[in-house]
Parts: structure tokens; C-alpha cells; sequence
């Protein structure tokens, strides 16, 4: 059974630094792009960050994080991560990993079951 | 950016009711849309891609039809436990985009 644990969430200030975590198991990790999707509360869900498989290559960002935020990878510890700079209130959510159901697509059959940040002075 | 609208943003039902979801697409995204659906305190849950293909174990009274720009999940005979918010999703261009969701409630 695919699991992903994500952790790494908690309170910070606006403009600090937090790096989140996403450990996979069950599955040959490097073998699929990983994403990061996140839900503000209350609030719908709004894609964050893509890496591709193997080396991670190419990283796909959406507008509001760029330059900010760095996804990352590393195979040898099947963990995803997500470095999150210079944060604004805006940034407050919870933060989902989730993995494509095959190899090349874009939607999501698996899903960590997150961890919150919320920024706040 | 291609932008999701779903309506109604709410859609009271009653048990054994039909529920029709609708999801629009700013611009032509083909048949690249896929539903969600989402319970209180949990992470979402595949239930329709490609438009109109269910995922694995996902129960024949959820269907997804459209194609281009309009879409929609069709709830038939619904459960109670079918009680839950639903979220449509584009993959046919970045940045993947979701629209704002659709909470079935009970009438």
C-alpha cells in the first residue's frame, strides 16, 4: 500500500524559513513525479510545486511561490521536501504530497495526509 | 492560467437523490479533468479522470462526462456517505489548477 507521511509544519513568523518533508514507502519512489498541493483553511485546493522523476530535472511552480519555495528530492531516502522562504500569511495551510497514479500523468491517486503551517506574527 | 469555476458552490440533497456537479474551464482543456472528492480532516480522494473514467474501486453511481470547456460528475442513488465536498482538477496545461469545490449536504 503507497503511504506518504508528510511532516516538518508548524508555527512560524512571516518571512522566516521551514522546510517540509515527505517520506514515501511502498513504491519505487524515483520512478514518479511528486507534487506538492496545498488547502488553505477552509478553502479549496490550489497546486503548489511539481519535480519530476529520477534526478528531478524540472520543477514546476505556481506563480504565488516562485522564488520562494524549492521542491527537492532524494532517492537514496525516498523523501520529497519543500523549502519554503520569505513565507506571508498567505502561505497558511495545510500542505499535501501526493503522487501521480502512473508515471506521465498530472493527477493524483495518492495523497499524504498533510501537515500544517500556519504563518502568523 | 487556466481557471476552474464549479457550481453550485453548495448542493443540498436527500438520499437516493441524483447530484449533477458542474465544472467550467476558462479555456478548451480537452478531456484532461479530474474529480475529487473530500471529507472533513482528510486528504482527497480520486475519483474521475481523463473526464469521464473512474478510478480503481470507485463505486458505478459516480460518472464524469464533457469535454473542452464544460464538465460534470454525476452522483446517482446517493449514499450518505457521498456527504462531502468535491473538487474538479485540469491537467492539460501548468499550472494544474482545481476549482473552488462543490459541498453536497443534506437537505
Amino acid at each position: 500500500q503507497v503511504q506518504l507521511v508528510e511532516s516538518g509544519g508548524g508555527v512560524v513568523q512571516p518571512g522566516s524559513s521551514l522546510r517540509l518533508s515527505c517520506e514515501a514507502s511502498e513504491f519505487v519512489f524515483k520512478t514518479y513525479a511528486m507534487h506538492w498541493v496545498r488547502q488553505a483553511p477552509g478553502k479549496g485546493l490550489e497546486w503548489v510545486a511539481a519535480i519530476s522523476y529520477d534526478d528531478g530535472f524540472n520543477k514546476y511552480y505556481t506563480d504565488s511561490v516562485k522564488g520562494r519555495f524549492t521542491i527537492s528530492r532524494d532517492n537514496s531516502k525516498n523523501t520529497l521536501y519543500l523549502q519554503m522562504d520569505s513565507l506571508r500569511d498567505e502561505d497558511t495551510a495545510v500542505y499535501f504530497c501526493a503522487r501521480p497514479r502512473v508515471r506521465g500523468v498530472l493527477f493524483f491517486d495518492y495523497w499524504g495526509q498533510g501537515t500544517l503551517v500556519i504563518v502568523s506574527s | 492560467e487556466i481557471v476552474m469555476t464549479q457550481s453550485p458552490a453548495t448542493l443540498s440533497v436527500s438520499p437516493g437523490d441524483r447530484a449533477t456537479l458542474s465544472c467550467r474551464a476558462s479555456q478548451s482543456i480537452s478531456s484532461a479533468l479530474a474529480w475529487y472528492q473530500q471529507k472533513p480532516g482528510q486528504a482527497p480522494r480520486l475519483l474521475i479522470y481523463a473526464a469521464s473514467t473512474r478510478a480503481t474501486g470507485r463505486p458505478a453511481r459516480f460518472s464524469g462526462s464533457g469535454s473542452g470547456t464544460e464538465f460534470t460528475l454525476t452522483i446517482s442513488n446517493l449514499q450518505s456517505e457521498d456527504f462531502a465536498v468535491y473538487f474538479c482538477q485540469q491537467y492539460n496545461d501548468w499550472p494544474l489548477t482545481f476549482g473552488g469545490g462543490t459541498k453536497v449536504d443534506l437537505k
